[in-house]
């Protein structure tokens, strides 16, 4: 089956710093979002992505469908105490059929020190 | 975006009795609804698909007569633990989605602890 590997597993920054994530695939994607999820929470969307070399922006985060579109990455600059949470990335690899869930990776969880 | 509830946020109950859970889509209309299990530092595992009106598909090892959905309507999926034991002890999330190839959005989450 589809396997994503999400690098780094955790992250710890200091207050202002930027961060990067990414998130490699076996097989190509068509669809790639990212999520964040705090604790006892569902994960809240943060950014989507659909086109191959698709760079987007949301406040200070940015993200990129990789040209290749099995991979992406994740930005996020001067880092703040409410950075803090597990970041998925997730894709989608069909625009057809039934085949729409999502495939997720194991999380980056970030620790911002203030 | 969108907004997903997802009821009961927590529930604890006696080990052999069954479980409700709720997923609504409270301002558009979710043709398909996922179910997902996840354990404590781990990712989300999918359990099942649901699309309205149509049978569940559900992943492979995923019980599909001790975890029953329906999705009856274009706004609420149900997800029922039967016969619960401990280890469904766990953190079950939905997420739905108005049409393919569109963003999937989460509910909150429910927290089951099986006593």
């Amino acid at each position: 089956g589809q396997q994503l590997n999400q690098s780094p597993q955790s992250m710890f920054i200091q207050e202002g710093e930027d961060v990067s994530m990414n998130c490699t695939s076996s097989s190509i994607f068509n669809t790639w979002l990212w999520y964040k999820q705090d604790p006892g929470e569902g994960p809240v969307l943060l950014i989507a992505l659909y086109k191959a070399g698709e760079l987007t922006s949301n406040g200070r985060l940015t993200a990129q469908f990789g040209i290749t579109r099995k991979d992406s990455f994740l930005n996020i600059s001067a880092s703040i105490p409410s950075d803090v949470g597990i970041y998925f990335c997730a894709g989608r690899s069909s625009s057809g059929g039934s085949n729409y869930k999502l495939t997720f990776g194991k999380g980056t969880l970030l620790t911002v020190n203030p | 975006g969108a907004v997903v509830s997802q009821h009961p946020s927590w529930v604890i109950c006696k080990s052999g009795t069954s479980v409700k859970i709720e997923c609504r889509s409270l301002d558009f209309q979710a043709t398909t609804m996922f179910w997902y299990r996840q354990f404590p530092k781990q990712s989300l595992m999918l359990m099942a698909t649901s699309n309205e009106g149509s049978k569940a598909t559900y992943e492979q090892g995923v019980e599909k007569d001790k975890f029953l959905i329906n999705h009856a309507s274009l706004t609420l999926s149900t997800l029922t633990v039967t016969s619960a034991h401990p280890e469904d002890s766990s953190f079950y999330i939905c997420s739905a989605m108005t049409d393919p190839n569109t963003e999937a959005f989460f509910g909150q989450g429910t927290r089951l602890t099986v006593v």
